[in-house]
């Protein structure tokens, strides 16, 4: 099983700050990663896949990048809307497929 | 893009067992693989399942294999979690996803379904 390990647990940044988010894998998996955004009471958002390719109607202020085992997400600068919980999902090698366990967005 | 709305979910004693629906629509339904994921109270999303487009291959986490089955009805635009031998940590939210059809993504998600199970 590919073990994806996300950090930091939780980011402290203020509206207008770059963010700078992190999932390693266990194993060398390509670009086969996903990137989510969870907010309380609305659906799950996918915002990147294939490590870089924007989902429909992302900003461009999401970035993904990275391949093998190092991925990275980046948000340009925050809005308000983007303090969140973000995952990422490794769709590589499976059964099973497998997600970090999240990064928490805060405002500082 | 597309709307999937889950549907069942219950307070169930331990041993018991649950039949979890998602309803699809504003997407042509039997062109994706399906998914189901759950999060458990406080903790990260976790893969439960998944079905391909026409029901012909599926496969499971090794927390839910024998004891739960995903199929889908691809006439009524649905998908399904059959649940059994329920345990307490089967307890957590339950969500439908639809699959990319490109890639490996899930690009769609439901709202959820809660399925808590107590004696």
């Amino acid at each position: 099983e590919i073990v994806m390990t996300q950090s930091p647990a939780t980011l402290s940044l203020s509206p207008g700050e770059r963010a700078t988010l992190s999932c390693r894998a266990s194993q060398n998996i390509g670009s086969n990663v996903a990137w989510y955004q969870q907010k309380p009471g609305q659906p799950t958002r996918l915002l990147i896949y294939d490590a870089s390719s924007r989902a429909t109607a992302i900003p461009a202020r999401f970035s993904g990048s990275g391949s093998g085992t190092e991925f990275t997400l980046t948000i340009s600068s925050l809005q308000s809307e983007d303090f969140a919980v973000y995952y990422c999902q490794q769709y590589n090698t499976w059964p099973p497929l497998t997600f970090g366990g999240g990064t928490k967005v805060e405002i500082k | 893009e597309g709307q999937l709305v889950e549907s069942g979910g219950a307070v169930v004693q331990p041993g018991g067992s649950l039949r979890l629906s998602c309803a699809a629509s504003g997407f042509t339904f039997d062109d994706y693989t399906m998914y189901w994921v759950r999060q458990a109270p406080g903790k990260g999303l976790e893969w439960v399942s998944l079905i391909d487009w026409d029901g012909g291959s599926s496969y499971y986490a090794d927390s839910v294999k024998g004891r739960f089955t995903i199929s889908r009805d691809n006439s009524k635009n649905s998908l399904y979690l059959q649940m059994n031998s329920l345990r307490k940590d089967d307890t957590a939210l339950y969500y439908c996803a639809k699959g990319q059809s490109s890639a490996g993504g899930m690009d769609v998600w439901g709202q959820g379904t809660t399925v808590t199970v107590s004696s």
